[in-house]
C-alpha cells in the first residue's frame, strides 16, 4: 500500500506570495493533520480535516487555510507569507478520528519564503 | 493543556551501547494516547509505537523497548545494541481521547548520534 504522498517536495516563494501544498492520504484513510516544523517551535499542529470537514484547529493565523477533497486528498494554504513560514510542512493521515488512531506522515514539502 | 518534554536534546553514542531516551508528559485527561516517532535525515516521520493509558506493559520490539509509567508520567524508549542506522531525531508525541480529534502533541524531540 502507498503512503502519503506531498507535492511539491521544495518550494522557494518570496514575501507577500501565496502558496498551495497537497497531500494524498493512505488509501482507505479518511482524516488527514497538517503539521508545521520549524527550528525554533518544533512540530506544531495546524489543523484537521475528516470527511471534507475540518475538525480540529490549531493556533495559527487565518493566512493558515486548508481543504478537504471527497477523495479524502487534502491542500492547505499560506496567504501573504512571511519570512517566518519558512517550514516543513507535514502532513499525516490516518483511517478516522480518535483516541487510538495512530497517523501516518508523508515526507513533507520544504517550504522556504525569501 | 498538553505537554511534553524531551528533556535530552542531543545524545551521542557508540555502536552497540545502550541508550535511552526519556519523555514526560503532562495531561488532565485519564484517557490519552502515547507515540514514538523517528525522523531520519530525509523528513519523514516514521511511526515507532503506540500505547494507550491504561496499558502500563513495557513492550520490546526487537532492539527497541519502551518503558510507560504513569506515576512518574513517563513514556521511555531504549534502544539496546544501538546502530548507526538508528541515527535520527526522535519524537514523543501525546493525544488526549477527548476533544483532541487527532491531534498530537510532540515534544521538541531528541537527536540521537550513533558513531562507529
Amino acid at each position: 500500500k502507498a503512503g502519503v504522498t506531498q507535492t511539491p517536495r521544495y518550494l522557494i516563494k518570496t514575501r507577500g506570495q501565496q502558496v498551495t501544498l497537497s497531500c494524498s492520504p493512505i488509501s482507505g484513510h479518511r482524516s488527514v493533520s497538517w503539521y508545521q516544523q520549524t527550528p525554533g517551535q518544533g512540530l506544531q499542529f495546524l489543523f484537521e480535516y475528516f470527511s471534507e470537514t475540518q475538525r480540529n484547529k490549531g493556533n495559527f493565523p487565518g493566512r493558515f487555510s486548508g481543504r478537504q477533497f471527497s477523495n479524502s486528498r487534502s491542500e492547505m494554504n499560506v496567504s501573504t507569507l512571511e519570512l517566518g513560514d519558512s517550514a516543513l510542512y507535514l502532513c499525516a493521515s490516518s483511517l478516522a478520528v480518535g483516541g487510538q488512531e495512530t497517523q501516518y506522515f508523508g515526507p513533507g514539502t520544504r517550504l522556504l519564503v525569501l | 493543556a498538553q505537554k511534553v518534554t524531551q528533556a535530552q536534546t542531543e545524545i551521542s553514542v557508540v555502536e552497540k551501547e545502550d541508550v535511552t531516551l526519556d519523555c514526560v508528559y503532562e495531561t488532565r485527561d485519564t484517557t490519552y494516547y502515547l507515540f514514538w516517532y523517528k525522523q531520519p535525515p530525509s523528513g519523514e516521520l516514521v511511526f515507532l509505537i503506540r500505547r494507550n493509558s491504561f496499558d502500563e506493559q513495557n513492550e520490546i520490539s526487537g532492539r527497541y523497548s519502551w518503558n510507560f509509567q504513569k506515576s512518574t508520567s513517563s513514556f521511555n524508549f531504549t534502544i539496546t545494541a544501538s546502530q548507526v542506522v538508528d541515527s535520527a531525531v526522535y519524537f514523543c508525541a501525546l493525544k488526549i481521547l477527548t476533544g483532541g480529534g487527532n491531534k498530537l502533541t510532540f515534544g521538541t524531540g531528541t537527536q540521537l548520534k550513533v558513531e562507529l
